[in-house]
């Protein structure tokens, strides 16, 4: 089945820590996105990637890092930057640029103890 | 003004009942319009693209009105499993490159 995984499902992280959240997809979509979904509000896009090796800040990057060494694959980094990092992170990917449909992963719901 | 403005609701509608829901965007070169479907702790998942012609899948009609910068929603006969989130989608770029912004979802739930 052709679809978009995101590891893992929950994610806890210590004050000053590091996480990284996975994110495939087997579509051979181009587009690759990392959102951000906080309670009642709507997805706020983080990162973005077009084609390989190259990718842009969305509307909130700052505290986040992302990769895009593989067609299939963009990792976002939550970096000790973040200070609010608690939410609920979708991927996303599309065929083409961020005009066309976007379908996303499962996500990730991230928590700070 | 928002880019993308959605009515948060809750609307609590009985089953086979019809409601509808408005989205006002604020960026009049808009091209592409969505709505997707959001359940409790699960991902969006498309329900309908919205074209110029207003377009039907089943129970559900979209509609956009770019006069008045609004695209709409109709929900035909009500069932349970229609109860969740209800994003709607803009491209504010206007163009197939631009930017998707999403509104802050209407959440719907219908009762028995």
């Amino acid at each position: 089945d052709g679809g978009i995984t995101q590891s893992p499902k929950y994610l806890f992280r210590k004050e000053g820590q590091n996480v990284t959240l996975s994110c495939e997809q087997n579509l051979n979509h181009d587009a690759m996105y990392w959102y951000r979904q906080d309670p009642g509000q709507g997805l706020r896009l983080i990162y973005y990637s077009q084609i390989v090796n190259d990718f842009q800040k969305g509307d909130i990057a700052e505290g986040y890092s992302v990769s895009r060494e593989k067609k299939e694959s963009f990792p976002l980094t939550v970096t000790s930057a973040q200070k609010n990092p608690t939410a609920f992170y979708l991927c996303a990917s599309s065929q083409a640029g961020q005009g066309e449909t976007q379908y996303f992963g499962p996500g990730t719901r991230l928590l700070v103890l | 003004r928002k880019e993308v403005e959605q009515d948060p609701g809750p609307f609590n509608v009985p089953e086979g009942a019809t409601v509808a829901f408005n989205c006002t965007y604020s960026n009049s070169a808009s091209q592409s319009f969505f709505w997707y479907r959001q359940d409790c702790r699960k991902e969006p998942k498309l329900l309908m693209s919205v074209y110029s012609s207003g377009n039907e899948d089943g129970r559900f009609t979209a509609q956009l009105n770019r006069a008045s910068q609004y695209i709409s929603l109709l929900i035909r006969d009500s069932k349970l499993s229609d109860s969740a989130t209800y994003l709607c989608v803009v491209n504010v770029g206007g163009t197939s490159y631009g930017k998707l912004t999403f509104g802050q979802g209407t959440i719907l739930t219908v009762h028995p």
